[in-house]
């Protein structure tokens, strides 16, 4: 299965910062998911990641905001821009590995804005 | 878009009995269903999944069964052990990628 290296682990950031979170797969893949678990709830999907095309991002959630790079195959990047303490939360990323079902999940962000 | 509830929020039970774990989801084109077992500070890993074209799933201890007419399914956890205190999300999906997860459960094992 696939491997995701995700970083930083965690980080605690002032608020009207920005920070940006990595995710780097060991194989290639189509689409990379990112998720947002606020604590003690459930994942919510921010956006889907293509590469060579802009991330296609759900209800309630914007570009300007998050912000999303995918240069290649391997590799993505979500941006948490201007931020508040509503935006304390663990950010995930994902891919779904070729040939296999379901998920992988990187280990997570912990983002804590004070 | 899909929406998928699950019940119930947190479940206790005694080491040894059986837990289960009900979801619901709206989009009839959802086709496949996968449970994740998420520990406190770890990642979410899959633990069993199910297809819609099979009515029920089972390895060892877990067990996965489908409802398509009813749009509900459920996990279902025998002799259960402590190890297995986690929380729970069941997802749902129409693509293989996108995939629409639960509220979670909270399942605590007693000794």
């Amino acid at each position: 299965s696939a491997v995701i290296s995700q970083k930083p682990s965690r980080d605690i950031c002032q608020r009207g910062t920005s920070l940006t979170i990595q995710c780097q797969v060991d194989s290639q893949v189509t689409m990379m998911f990112w998720y947002r678990q606020q604590p003690g709830q459930s994942l919510t999907l921010i956006a889907t990641a293509n590469q060579g095309s802009e991330a296609t991002y759900e209800s309630g959630f914007v570009i300007d905001k998050f912000p999303i790079s995918r240069p290649n195959l391997t590799f993505s990047t979500l941006t948490v821009s201007n931020m508040s303490p509503e935006d304390s939360s663990i950010y995930l990323c994902s891919v779904s590995p070729p040939g296999r079902d379901g998920y992988t999940f990187g280990s997570g962000t912990r983002l804590t804005v004070v | 878009g899909e929406n998928v509830e699950q019940h119930p929020s947190t479940l206790s039970v005694q080491e040894g009995d059986s837990a289960v774990i009900k979801c619901t989801y709206s989009d009839s084109a959802s086709n496949y269903f996968p449970w994740y077992k998420q520990e406190l500070g770890k990642r979410p890993q899959l633990i069993i999944d199910i297809r819609s074209n099979v009515g029920e799933k089972k390895d060892q201890r877990i067990a996965v069964t489908l409802n398509k007419t009813a749009k509900h399914f459920s996990l279902h956890i025998t002799e259960t052990q402590p190890e297995d205190s986690a929380v729970y999300f069941c997802a749902a999906s129409n693509t293989g990628n996108q995939f629409y997860f639960g509220t979670g459960t909270s399942l605590t094992v007693i000794p």
